[in-house]
C-alpha cells in the first residue's frame, strides 16, 4: 500500500530565506499532487506532476518530480508571510484513491 | 464557474445520532471523492463515486456510507455517530475517475459531542 512521507513536518523561515519540503512516497505512483491548505479553509491545487522529471513553477513555488527516486520537492524562493500555510503532498496510481502525507507546517516570520 | 460545494458547512451532533452531508461538485464533473480530516490522521480517503457507482472505498467501518445521484451530487452518511468522527469531511471533485485535478469544496466541520 501507498504511504506518502513529508518532511519537515514544520518549517519556521525567515522572509526572504529559500527552503525545500520533500515528500517521499513508497510504491509506484504515476501522479503527485501539492496542495495549500490555510487555517479553517479547504485544499487548494497548487501542482499537479504526472511525470519523470516534470517541473512546475508558481510564483515563488517550484514542484518537481523525481519517479525514481520516489520523491517530489516543493521549493520555496525568497519566502513571504503569505506563504504561510500547511502544504500537502499526495500521490496515487490513476484510478485509484489519492493517499496524502501529513502535511508541513509553515510559517514565514517578518 | 461556481466550485464544489458543501452543506451543512458546520454541524453539532451527539453520540449515537446519525448524520448526512451533502456534496455538489463543479458542473460537468462526474466524479466524488470524500475525505475525512483530523488532527491526529490527517487526511483520509473515505470513497468516490463516479457515475452513481462507488470505485474505491478507504479503510472505514461500514457505518460511513455513500451515494451519488444521477446529477453528480454526492451525499455521506455516517451512523451511530463516536466522539472520534468529529473532523472535517471534504469532498472532492474531478471530471473523470480518478481525474487527473481534484477540486476540494469548504468542508463540513462535525463535532460530535
Amino acid at each position: 500500500e501507498l504511504k506518502v512521507e513529508q518532511n519537515p513536518l514544520f518549517l519556521s523561515m525567515q522572509e526572504g530565506k529559500n527552503y525545500t519540503i520533500y515528500c517521499n512516497y513508497s510504491t509506484t505512483s504515476d501522479r503527485l499532487y501539492w496542495y495549500r491548505q490555510d487555517p479553517g479553509k479547504s485544499l487548494e491545487s497548487l501542482f499537479v506532476l504526472l511525470s519523470n522529471g516534470a517541473v512546475k513553477q508558481e510564483g515563488r513555488l517550484m514542484a518537481s518530480l523525481d519517479t525514481k527516486a520516489r520523491l517530489s520537492t516543493l521549493h520555496i524562493t525568497a519566502a513571504v508571510h503569505d506563504l504561510s500555510a500547511t502544504y500537502f503532498c499526495a500521490g496515487g496510481r490513476r484510478g485509484n484513491k489519492l493517499v496524502f502525507g501529513a502535511g508541513t507546517i509553515l510559517r514565514v516570520k517578518s | 464557474k461556481a466550485g464544489v460545494t458543501q452543506t451543512p458547512r458546520y454541524l453539532i451532533k451527539t453520540r449515537g445520532q446519525q448524520v448526512t452531508l451533502s456534496c455538489s461538485p463543479i458542473s460537468g464533473h462526474r466524479s466524488v471523492s470524500w475525505y475525512q480530516q483530523t488532527p491526529g490522521q490527517g487526511l483520509q480517503f473515505l470513497f468516490e463515486y463516479f457515475s452513481e457507482t462507488q470505485r474505491n472505498k478507504g479503510n472505514f467501518p461500514g457505518r460511513f456510507s455513500g451515494r451519488q445521484f444521477s446529477n453528480s451530487r454526492s451525499e455521506m452518511n455516517v451512523s451511530t455517530l463516536e466522539l472520534g468522527d468529529s473532523a472535517l469531511y471534504l469532498c472532492a471533485s474531478s471530471l473523470t475517475a480518478g481525474g487527473e485535478t481534484q477540486y476540494f469544496g469548504p468542508g463540513t466541520r462535525l463535532l460530535v459531542l
